[in-house]
C-alpha cells in the first residue's frame, strides 16, 4: 500500500481565518513533506520533516505553520493567508529523508478569499 | 544546480498514437530519475523510475530509459488512450538534495 491521504479535499477560507490541513500515511515512512502547487506549475517544496523533526523550511512565510505530531501524521496550520496563497497543497512521504522515492497524496485545493 | 527540462506542451495525439515526451537533465552526480503523472483535479502519482544508467523504468505501458550519455529520460508509450490525458512531470533526485521537477507536459488524447 502506497497511499497518502489528505483532508479536506477542498477548503475555502477568508484572510482572517485559521484552518488546518491534515496528511496521513501508514507506510512506516519517516520523512514527510509539504508542497505547494500553483496551476500549470510543478510542485514547490515548502517543508520537510524527518523523524518528526522539521529538517527543511524553504523560507516559507510564518502564516504557514507545520506540525508533525507523530510519524504517521503531518499537519499544516494556516493563519492570515493571502489570496495568492490559493493553490493545491500536496503532502508526500518517503521511507527516509534520504530516500529517493516520494509518494504523494491527492492534495487539498485551497481558495483564500 | 540540478535542473530538468521537458518538452513544452500541450501534446495532442489521437487515440492509439505513439507517445514521446522528451526530458533532459543537468546534475552534478548520478541522480535517480522519475516520471510522475497528474490527472485532472488530482495529486501526483509515481509512474516509473530509474536509479542508474541504462535502467529502464516501466509501468502501465509507459517506458523510459536512463541515458547517461545524453542525460535524458524520455517517456514513451506505444498506444495512448484517452484516459492517459494528464500532466506528466519528469523529476530527478540526488542524495541530500531536493526532488527537482521539470515544468510539466500536458498530454491531450482525442478519441
Amino acid at each position: 500500500d502506497t497511499e497518502v491521504t489528505q483532508t479536506p479535499k477542498h477548503l475555502v477560507m477568508g484572510m482572517t481565518n485559521k484552518k488546518s490541513l491534515k496528511c496521513e500515511q501508514h507506510m512506516g515512512h519517516r520523512a514527510m513533506y509539504w508542497y505547494k502547487q500553483k496551476a500549470k506549475k510543478p510542485p514547490e517544496l515548502m517543508f520537510v520533516y524527518s523523524y518528526e523533526k522539521l529538517s527543511i523550511n524553504e523560507s516559507v512565510p510564518s502564516r504557514f505553520s507545520p506540525e508533525c505530531p507523530n510519524s504517521s501524521l503531518l499537519n499544516l496550520h494556516l493563519h492570515a493567508l493571502q489570496p495568492e496563497d490559493s493553490a493545491l497543497y500536496l503532502c508526500a512521504s518517503s521511507r527516509l529523508a534520504g530516500s529517493e522515492t516520494q509518494y504523494f497524496g491527492p492534495g487539498t485545493r485551497l481558495l483564500v478569499l | 544546480g540540478n535542473s530538468v527540462t521537458q518538452m513544452e506542451g500541450p501534446v495532442t495525439l489521437s487515440e492509439e498514437a505513439f507517445l514521446t515526451i522528451n526530458c533532459t537533465y543537468t546534475a552534478t552526480g548520478y541522480p535517480s530519475l522519475f516520471w510522475y503523472v497528474q490527472y485532472p483535479g488530482e495529486g501526483l502519482q509515481l509512474l516509473l523510475k530509474a536509479t542508474k544508467a541504462d535502467d529502464k523504468g516501466s509501468n502501465k505501458g509507459f517506458e523510459a530509459t536512463y541515458r547517461k550519455e545524453t542525460t535524458s529520460f524520455h517517456l514513451e508509450k506505444g498506444s495512448v488512450q484517452v484516459s492517459d490525458s494528464a500532466v506528466y512531470f519528469c523529476a530527478l533526485w540526488e542524495y541530500g538534495n531536493k526532488l527537482v521537477f521539470g515544468a510539466g507536459t500536458i498530454l491531450r488524447v482525442k478519441s
